[in-house]
């Protein structure tokens, strides 16, 4: 079955550490997105690739970075600058053009 | 001015009611509208999409869209317990992203 996999499902980060989350996807889609979400909030985006190769920064990049060398992968490094890094993480993609966006199950990361 | 505005609810429906969601946005250029439900704890499943003014059927679902008014909303008829959830509006400018609502925490009384 086509999918998003993301993993871990849990990940907990001491201070000062980076940490990376996994996003797979074999939905053959070119444009893949991360976003933050906090409890009680809304989604916020950190990045987005729409082809390989090419990223941009959305609305909360600092403290995050990414790399799109496969159509099918888009890991995001939490890095120590993002002081606050605790929240539900999600991948998602899509095909382009005017379509909704497949999410995955999700990382939940927590800092001890 | 936030680019997409859900009231957050609460909403309580009683089982078997019709749960109206309602959402607004600001950009007249937006062309594509989705509906996300999305569980606790869980990742957003998209449940509707509608891209024409009018109405949309889908099963107990329907989407109205209406882009003078800058407004879509969500209709669950027959809402059952397993409707609660949280119900997100998002909205697409041609060839752009997506931008989501804060989200209707909807919850249904048996």
């Amino acid at each position: 079955d086509g999918g998003i996999t993301q993993s871990p499902k849990y990940l907990f980060r001491k201070e000062g550490q980076n940490v990376t989350l996994s996003c797979e996807q074999n939905l053959n889609h070119d444009a893949m997105y991360w976003y933050r979400q906090d409890p009680g909030q809304g989604l916020r985006l950190i990045y987005y690739s729409q082809i390989v190769n090419d990223f941009q920064k959305g609305d909360i990049a600092e403290g995050y970075s990414v790399s799109r060398e496969k159509k099918e992968s888009f890991p995001l490094t939490v890095t120590s600058a993002q002081k606050n890094p605790t929240a539900f993480y999600l991948c998602a993609s899509s095909v382009r053009g005017d379509y909704g966006y497949t999410f995955g199950s999700g990382t939940r990361l927590t800092v001890v | 001015q936030k680019e997409v505005e859900q009231n957050s609810g609460p909403l309580s429906v009683p089982e078997g009611a019709i749960a109206s969601l309602n959402c607004t946005y600001s950009d007249r250029g937006s062309q594509s509208f989705f509906w996300y439900r999305q569980y606790s704890g869980k990742s957003p499943e998209l449940i509707m999409s509608i891209y024409s003014n009018g109405d949309k059927e889908d099963g107990r679902f329907t989407a109205q869209l209406n882009k003078a008014s800058q407004y879509v909303s969500l209709l669950i008829r027959d809402s059952q317990p397993s409707d609660s959830a949280t119900y997100l509006c998002a909205v697409k400018l041609a060839n752009e992203k997506l931008t989501f609502g804060t989200g209707t925490r909807l919850t249904i009384i048996p």
